[in-house]
């Protein structure tokens, strides 16, 4: 599976829209970007994820560069309770075990 | 449904103490998982399976061992504590999709 870089952490302001950057620039064609948080030690909590197309649902929007070189995660209206760590991870689509592979992440600090 | 459930909370054990903790899921998930997380990292996989009977190593399987006699359980035996299993313990499940990993609240751990 293709390895992950993300900035180690990252502010935004209150009701702003967060966009948390990833790279993964020896993404293959079948690997997928997966987005997990994790709140406060709790266990992480699954967000998103995506192949080429831009994804959305209730919780965020991933943005997928045409290259696959890097995508953002943006929750478009940031409140407290998105303080977390934010993990992207790249899988393979063919991939039998699920198994995620977790880097270190970027902490989210949303400021009131 | 309670999801994925673990017991206990939290635990100290002495060094060379022996212990099992407990993972149950109700989602009849096939695929469950388990992790560590050290203070400030990311999460380590130590163990999975695909299925009741069906195990297999993570990234970090040292020191422990599991079993799946069930869908449902997946406990992780740690024989002879060590300080270095001082962590956070997460167990995990997964669908057959494979697309999202639901996670339980963790097992704080201390050795001393």
């Amino acid at each position: 599976d293709a390895k992950t870089t993300q900035p180690p952490s990252m502010d935004c302001a209150e009701g702003r829209a967060a966009n948390l950057p990833c790279n993964h620039s020896t993404i293959s064609g079948n690997e997928y970007v997966y987005w997990y948080r994790q709140i406060h030690s709790q266990g992480p909590q699954y967000i998103i994820h995506g192949l080429k197309n831009n994804e959305t649902n209730e919780m965020a929007s991933l943005i997928i560069t045409e290259d696959r070189k890097s995508s953002t995660l943006i929750l478009p209206h940031a409140t407290l309770r998105d303080t977390a760590v934010y993990y992207c991870i790249v899988r393979s689509g063919s991939s039998n075990t699920g198994k995620l592979i977790f880097g270190q992440g970027t902490t989210l600090q949303v400021k009131p | 449904n309670a999801g994925v459930t673990q017991t206990p909370k939290f635990r100290i054990l002495k060094i060379g103490q022996s212990m099992t903790l407990q993972c149950t899921q109700d989602m009849n998930h096939n695929y469950m998982y388990w992790y560590r997380q050290d203070p400030g990292m990311g999460l380590k996989l130590i163990y999975y399976s695909v299925g009741a009977g069906i195990t297999d190593k993570g990234e970090v399987p040292n020191g422990y061992n599991v079993s799946r006699s069930t869908t449902e359980d997946f406990p992780l035996r740690l024989e002879l504590a060590a300080p270095s299993q001082t962590s956070v313990y997460f167990c995990a499940s997964s669908g057959q999709g494979l697309n999202e990993q639901y996670f339980g609240p963790g097992t704080r751990l201390t050795v001393t």
